[in-house]
């Protein structure tokens, strides 16, 4: 069965620094891989997905992800943070190639991002 | 813009009680979810539905029922609430195929007591 885990429960960036949210994923065979946000109180909204071709894709609000194959891994990055930015954030890891899969998706535990001014 | 609604963002309900949990789309997706979220555990899924009057238990269904009579609403039910129900719920929608993105409703949030 498929899992992922983002080791960090909790990151605290000073805004306009720099971030990276880190995801590592298990599955035996090509993952599609998607990064979500919640800002509080609301529903989730995709950042960015992955799929196949360019290991490095590019999402909303100017974030960005890296799949690293050899790593099982798919951080999230960000140049320079914005106060706005402040959220939980959840990997996750859809299932199956198959028109039978309907999508499933296994996320992560999320990653509470809070932004210092 | 593809609208995910649910029917309430907060309950409280008692112990024992029947639970209706609402969940419409309005782009004609075929395929629905629910998942519970809790602190520390992310999402899991309860049930899904790929299509009208089609179900499929999920990673925790214990304790949930689901029920899709038309296309566009998908409703959980807790057929004897428990305090160990108390959480986020939340409902997504999308079209087949494995590139396809679930969109999320704004979540339920309830409370068994």
């Amino acid at each position: 069965a498929q899992s992922v885990t983002q080791p960090d429960i909790h990151i605290t960036v000073s805004e306009g620094a720099s971030l990276e949210l880190r995801c590592n994923y298990s599955y035996g065979a090509t993952p599609y891989l998607f990064w979500y946000v919640q800002s509080p109180g609301q529903g989730l909204q995709l950042l960015l997905k992955y799929f196949s071709g360019d290991t490095l894709v590019q999402g909303i609000k100017g974030f960005e992800a890296e799949f690293k194959r050899s790593q099982s891994s798919f951080n999230l990055r960000k140049p320079s943070v914005h106060w706005s930015d402040a959220a939980e954030y959840f990997c996750a890891v859809g299932v199956g190639a198959g028109g039978t899969s309907y999508g499933k998706l296994t996320f992560g535990q999320g990653t509470i991002l809070t932004v210092h001014p | 813009d593809v609208k995910v609604t649910q029917s309430s963002r907060y309950l409280v309900k008692r112990t024992g009680e029947k639970v209706f949990l609402e969940c419409v789309q309005d782009m004609d997706h075929e395929n629905m979810f629910w998942y519970r979220q809790d602190p520390g555990l992310g999402l899991r899924l309860i049930y899904f539905s790929y299509d009208v009057k089609m179900k499929e238990k999920g990673d925790i269904p214990e304790g949930y029922s689901v029920s899709r009579e038309k296309k566009e609403r998908f409703s959980l039910i807790l057929e004897s609430a428990s305090t160990n129900q108390t959480s986020m719920y939340l409902c997504a929608s999308r079209n087949p195929g494995p590139q396809e993105t679930q969109y999320f409703g704004p979540g339920t949030r309830l409370l068994v007591l």
